[in-house]
Parts: structure tokens; sequence; C-alpha cells
């Protein structure tokens, strides 16, 4: 079975600074793979996909994320966070077009202006 | 436009009384789906419908109901709310073809005391 997880609970970084966020995914074979975000007292938006290709899929907003079939990850970056970055991250895995979502436990992140 | 509402946004039910939320989208997605997310987890999906066709996760089979009385409208039904109903429900609408790509309403919140 495909699971997702996202080590990091909370992370907390500065206006300005770079920013990863962790995904570690458990599939054997390649899968689609999504960053989803809750900002506050909205629902979920899609930030950026990855289905195959270059391995560095860009997204909204300035962010990035990389798929690595080695590590079985897609982290998140963005070069230089903005306090409106301040949002729950979830990390999505379908195992092919048209499957149900898998999603990790989110990553709370808090930008201090 | 990409809106999927739902209604209500806030909602107080007492613990053995019955709860309807409701859910809405105009873009002619052909699947439209319920998740429940708790604080601190993951959304968990509860089910979906794939244009008429109702699919329910095996262990929430039994707990929640639901109704798409056309294209645009779905409905989740819970007939005797209990305490660990409470929770954000979240509706999310998808195209098949569309790569998995869900839109989110902004969830509607039950509080069952």
């Amino acid at each position: 079975a495909q699971s997702v997880t996202q080590p990091d609970a909370r992370v907390t970084v500065s206006e300005g600074a770079s920013l990863q966020l962790r995904c570690k995914y458990s599939y054997s074979g390649t899968p689609y793979l999504f960053w989803y975000v809750q900002y506050p007292r909205q629902g979920l938006q899609l930030l950026l996909k990855y289905y195959s290709g270059d391995p560095v899929v860009q997204g909204v907003n300035g962010f990035e994320a990389e798929f690595s079939k080695s590590n079985s990850s897609f982290h998140l970056r963005k070069a230089s966070v903005h306090w409106s970055d301040s949002a729950v991250y979830f990390c999505v895995l379908a195992f092919n077009a048209g499957a149900k979502l898998t999603f990790g436990g989110g990553t709370r992140l808090t930008v201090r202006p | 436009d990409t809106t999927v509402k739902q209604n209500p946004r806030y909602k107080l039910a007492r613990v053995g009384k019955p709860v309807n939320l409701i859910c809405s989208q105009t873009m002619n997605h052909d699947t439209m789906y319920w998740y429940q997310k708790k604080p601190n987890q993951a959304p968990k999906l509860l089910l979906f419908y794939y244009d008429k066709i109702l699919n329910r996760e095996a262990d929430t089979f039994e707990k929640f109901q639901s109704s798409r009385p056309n294209n645009s409208f779905c409905s989740l039904y819970i007939g005797s709310a209990g305490l660990e109903y409470s929770a954000m429900y979240l509706c999310a609408s998808s195209r098949l073809g569309g790569g998995n790509t869900l839109y989110f309403g902004e969830g509607s919140r039950l509080i069952v005391v």
C-alpha cells in the first residue's frame, strides 16, 4: 500500500529565508505527486503536481518541488518566503490518474515577519 | 469559476441528531468527494461519487450516507452524530482526465456536543 510521510509537523522560518518542506512517499511504481496548500479559513488549493519528465516542477507563487525516485521524495522549496506563505502544506500521492489521493499529515508553516 | 461551495460553514449538533452537509460545484466535474479532517491529521476520504456511482470507504461505510441529485450537488448525511464526528468536512470535485487535480471547498466545521 502507498503512504506519504511529512516528517516535520511544524516549520518556522523568517521572512525572506529559503524554505524546504520534506515529503517522503512509499510506492513501488512511479507515482503522481502533488503539493496542496491550505491558507487560513480557505479550502485546499493545488500548488503543483508531477507526473513524469523533468523532476523539478514549478508551481504557483514561486514554489517548486523536486521528485527523486532514488530517495522516494518530493520536497517542496521556495527561495524566499513571504509572511503570506504561512499555511498548512500537504504532500499528496496517487498511483495513477483517477486513483484516490493519499495525503501526508501536513506541515504547518509559520513565517515570522 | 473554479469554486466549490459548502453549506453550512459551521454546524453545531447534539449527540444522536442527524447532520446534513451540502456541496455544490459549477465546473461540470464528474467526480465529487467528501473528506473528513481532524486537527493535526491528514484528510481522510469518506466517499466519492463518480457520476451517479457512489463509492464509500470500507471503514466508514455505515457511518456516512450521501446523495447526488444532479451533477452539481452532493450531500453528506450523518444519521446520528457522535462526538467522534466533530471535524472539518471537506468537499472536492474533479474531472476524469483532469490529472487528479481536486478543487476543494472551504469546508464545513461540525461540532457535536
